[in-house]
């Protein structure tokens, strides 16, 4: 299975853009990015997904880099709210036999 | 629509005992997958269910075990506990199974402390 990398923690300002990396340098061409965040006292939620081209829903925005070695979520407004661990996933649309593999994610802090 | 629920919320077991825990997956959902999640571990696959079978499964011991009922609702099992069973354990529901698109719905979790 392909495996991402993400860094440990990142701190950000209430109200300011956050952009939180991925690197998965040997993602296959039918792996798909998935991004999913815990809250504190929480289970993981879904944030967003994507392939190729960038994608926008009304939580995040994911840039996928051309190569797709690499890819970033992106928050618009830093809320106190946003403050969770982040966890990109990468799931292959060929195989149906697969689940879901977390790595340890990036734990994101929202200063006031 | 109501969201995954899982019972009970905490539990305090002593070692040798065995446990079982619940899942309500959201209605429509047939898909129910269970993980583990520890500090030093983090989030671990268990198991998944889909359609009242085992679709895959986990590293894990086979004093773990589930199953699922026609109705989608799931149980896991843990017998003779030990000290390091003691996690948050999750349980999450999607529409269908192994599908690359397919958004996983986690409930809250059911803390067990083993001692």
């Amino acid at each position: 299975d392909a495996k991402t990398t993400q860094p440990n923690s990142m701190e950000s300002n209430e109200e300011e853009p956050v952009h939180l990396p991925c690197n998965h340098s040997t993602i296959s061409g039918t792996d798909y990015i998935h991004w999913y965040r815990q809250l504190p006292s929480q289970g993981p939620e879904y944030v967003i997904h994507g392939l190729t081209s960038n994608v926008n829903n009304r939580m995040a925005s994911l840039a996928i880099a051309e190569d797709r070695k690499s890819s970033t979520l992106i928050l618009h407004r830093a809320t106190l709210r946003d403050a969770a661990v982040y966890y990109c996933i990468l799931r292959d649309r060929d195989n149906y036999g697969q689940n879901f593999v977390f790595g340890p994610g990036t734990r994101l802090s929202v200063l006031p | 629509k109501a969201g995954v629920t899982q019972t009970p919320r905490y539990l305090i077991k002593t070692r040798g005992q065995q446990v079982t825990l619940s899942c309500s997956p959201i209605s429509g959902h047939r898909s129910v997958s269970w993980y583990q999640q520890t500090p030093g571990q983090g989030l671990q696959f268990l198991f998944e269910y889909f359609s009242e079978t085992q679709r895959n499964k986990g590293n894990f011991p086979g004093r773990f075990s589930g199953r699922q009922f026609s109705n989608s609702r799931s149980e896991m099992n843990v017998s003779t506990l030990e000290l390091g069973d003691s996690a948050l354990y999750l349980c999450a529901s999607s529409l269908e199974a192994g599908h690359y698109y397919n958004e996983q719905f986690f409930g809250p979790g059911t803390r067990l402390t083993v001692l």
